[in-house]
């Protein structure tokens, strides 16, 4: 079992609509939630970050952690073409250096 | 401020053969981390340099293998190359240690790897 899953989509929705992208997660220890966005031929670019459980909104994103359920989302409101990316999750724990992602989802934002 | 540079962009080896790809993090930045992105497993942790010591390794064979020099510039190296060693490898470079409060990695745009 992966540490981290994420369902690969793709994801196509109108422009306009609400995108909702989650990952699952089986280890306890991570802390620390982040969400990327990969543009193709780029390098992913972080987006969110959240620390233990909670919400947090930053524009048109908002990102939320249920530990108790192991179980990010992240929120797009009135999506629009150029959000058209992959979406990567990645966590750590307190006591790790090293970063785990998901496989990413493809999201496609339709004119 | 430049960002993180990768070269070369795009590679193609034969089975067999090795390959070192570098990295140039953002100025300033002294920790520098490898992925490997594929399809199939997404991005997967190669391992982290800060300080010219490799402080974190993910679980690669050892056919894969890098280093850091006193610039803070990176290099990786993989030996014997596998078909399955096809992939994009980022870098990563940060401006502290990925410690409990380090969150901040600025990603290369990768170096695409085809072994045939």
């Amino acid at each position: 079992q992966k540490e981290v899953e994420q369902d690969p989509g793709p994801l196509s929705v109108p422009e306009g609509a609400i995108v909702s992208l989650n990952c699952t997660y089986s280890n306890s220890a991570f802390q620390y939630f982040m969400w990327y966005r990969q543009y193709s031929r780029k390098g992913p670019e972080l987006l969110m970050y959240t620390y233990s459980s909670g919400n947090k909104e930053d524009g048109r994103f908002t990102a939320q952690v249920d530990k108790s359920s192991k179980y990010i989302s992240l929120f797009i409101r009135d999506s629009q073409p150029s959000d058209s990316a992959t979406y990567l999750c990645a966590m750590r724990g307190d006591n790790f250096n090293k970063f785990y992602f998901g496989s990413g989802t493809k999201l496609n934002v339709k004119p | 401020k430049a960002g993180v540079t990768q070269t070369p962009r795009y590679l193609i080896k034969t089975r067999g053969q090795q390959v070192t790809l570098s990295c140039s993090p953002i100025s300033g930045h002294r920790s520098v981390s490898w992925y490997q992105q594929t399809p199939g497993q997404g991005l997967q942790f190669l391992f982290e340099y800060f300080s010219e010591t490799q402080r974190n390794k993910g679980n690669f064979p050892g056919r894969f293998s890098g280093r850091q020099f006193s610039n803070s510039r990176s290099e990786m190296n993989v030996s014997t190359l596998e078909l399955g060693d096809s992939a994009l490898y980022l870098c990563a470079s940060s401006s502290i240690p990925t410690d409990m409060s380090s969150y901040e990695q600025y990603f290369g745009p990768g170096t695409r790897l085809t072994v045939t």
